[in-house]
């Protein structure tokens, strides 16, 4: 397609469970973010690729939180263990380079019951 | 988000200019951006500006950048209905240009 593809648009899952978050980027854009965001607030960003180096992961709230990106296109989001706070958008954006625009795609609205 | 603020919401008529206001704290800001949000769609870029402009104009798009008090509009010219949606002011600094810093959001009505 011609845009950012995030699947699944929605997960529903009880508490305890891992979560697998997935993001196809534009094609040709080598860079890659990953955002949260609650309901009321803008994104706030978890992490970021370029190509397949994980430049920043900072922004991950703690250690059940990882992402990968292993041959510098699809990425994949995990959570491990999710806990009811983990309930949120997670948005994920592509662009050229780091620093170009960036542009997301639909969004996963993940929800631990 | 903290430092880039919003006014939360702005109710205009159809067919009047709307200006969606944002603040923003840090004077390294690269480039700052407008996103606009549509119920279960995802965050369109409507426009940027690079932090060394003034104005940027795109069809009915008008961004306005005022460096000294640190303060960004969008002017909307003519609002339709389906310019309702929640708008984004987001801005890059330069120590990390890659990390886009979000505003809360102004949810824009139009009304007929």
């Amino acid at each position: 397609g011609a845009g950012v593809s995030q699947s699944p648009r929605y997960k529903v899952t009880k508490r305890g469970q891992d979560v697998a978050l997935r993001c196809d980027p534009i094609s040709g854009h080598v860079s890659l973010y990953w955002y949260r965001q609650a309901l009321g607030q803008g994104p706030e960003f978890l992490t970021y690729f370029n190509y397949e180096a994980q430049q920043d992961k900072s922004g991950l709230p703690n250690d059940r939180f990882s992402a990968e990106r292993p041959e510098g296109s699809i990425s994949t989001l995990t959570i491990q263990r999710t806990e009811q706070r983990d309930s949120a958008m997670y948005r994920c954006a592509s662009s050229g380079q780091g620093g170009q625009p960036q542009h997301f795609g639909d969004g996963t609205r993940l929800s631990i019951l | 988000g903290e430092d880039v603020e919003q006014s939360l919401f702005l109710s205009v008529r159809e067919g009047d200019s709307s200006v969606i206001n944002c603040t923003y704290t840090d004077s390294s800001s690269t480039y700052l951006y407008w996103y606009k949000q549509e119920p279960g769609a995802g965050l369109q870029l409507l426009t940027y500006i690079f932090s060394n402009m003034d104005m940027k104009q795109d069809q009915r798009l008008t961004v306005l950048l005022n460096k000294k008090d640190k303060h960004l509009s969008l002017r909307i010219a003519d609002t339709q209905t389906g310019d309702s949606a929640i708008y984004f002011c987001a801005e890059t600094l330069r120590s990390n240009d890659y990390k886009l810093s979000f505003g809360a959001g102004t949810t824009v009505t139009v009304r007929a």
